[in-house]
């Protein structure tokens, strides 16, 4: 089975920053790489599919690269309500997700 | 509006079943494949199953294979979760999730808001 490790695990970062989070696959997946944002009681929500396709409705600010084995979520300009844990997926395979706070 | 309601969710002894339901609207649901995806508390989320579109493919993860079993009634609009031999480490949020698929890629969208299930005597 692959394997996604992400990192960190948690960040702390001021608004208007520029935060990045890495994806690694145990072996090559392509581009067949999805970030996901949950906030707290809330459902997951799609921020980018196929590692760099940005899903309708979601701010610019989110943006994904990568592929093979290392991907990147990265968010410029941080604002407030980004909070939230963000989750790498690819088939059935999550990531450990991801905890960005706001200093 | 895409939406996706779960229902049946509760208080459960091991050992026992709860069958989960999750009602769609707002597209086409005979035309997409479906997911349920976990969450335990404080804990990330974990794919639970997948059944496709006319149900002829099914897929579940190991840690409830034999358990549960995943089913649809297309003239319903409706997905379902069958849970059987329930435990402990069972306890989690149930999600519903659309499939969206492109070439060899799969993503989730959207969810449901979840249900709740606790295993626990």
């Amino acid at each position: 089975d692959i394997q996604m490790t992400q990192s960190p695990s948690s960040l702390s970062a001021s608004v208007g920053d520029r935060v990045t989070i890495t994806c690694r696959a145990s072996q090559s997946i392509s581009s067949y790489l999805n970030w996901y944002q949950q906030k707290p009681g809330e459902a997951p929500k799609v921020l980018i599919y196929a590692a760099s396709s940005l899903q309708s409705g979601v701010p610019s600010r989110f943006s994904g690269s990568g592929s093979r084995t290392d991907f990147t979520l990265t968010i410029n300009n941080l604002q407030p309500e980004d909070s939230a844990t963000y989750y790498c997926q690819q088939r059935g395979t999550f990531g450990q997700g991801t905890k960005v706070e706001i200093k | 509006e895409v939406q996706l309601v779960e229902s049946g969710g509760g208080l459960v002894q091991p050992g026992g079943s709860l069958r989960l339901s999750c009602a769609a609207s707002g597209f086409t649901f005979s035309s997409y494949s479906m997911n349920w995806v976990r969450q335990a508390p404080g804990k990330g989320l974990e794919w639970v199953s997948y059944i496709s579109s006319s149900s002829s493919t099914i897929y579940y993860a190991d840690s409830v294979k034999g358990r549960f079993t995943i089913s649809r009634d297309n003239a319903k609009n409706s997905l379902y979760l069958q849970m059987n031999s329930l435990r402990d480490e069972d306890t989690a949020v149930y999600y519903c999730a659309r499939d969206r698929r492109r070439s060899s890629s799969n993503w989730f969208d959207p969810w449901g808001q979840g249900t709740l299930v606790t295993v626990s005597s």
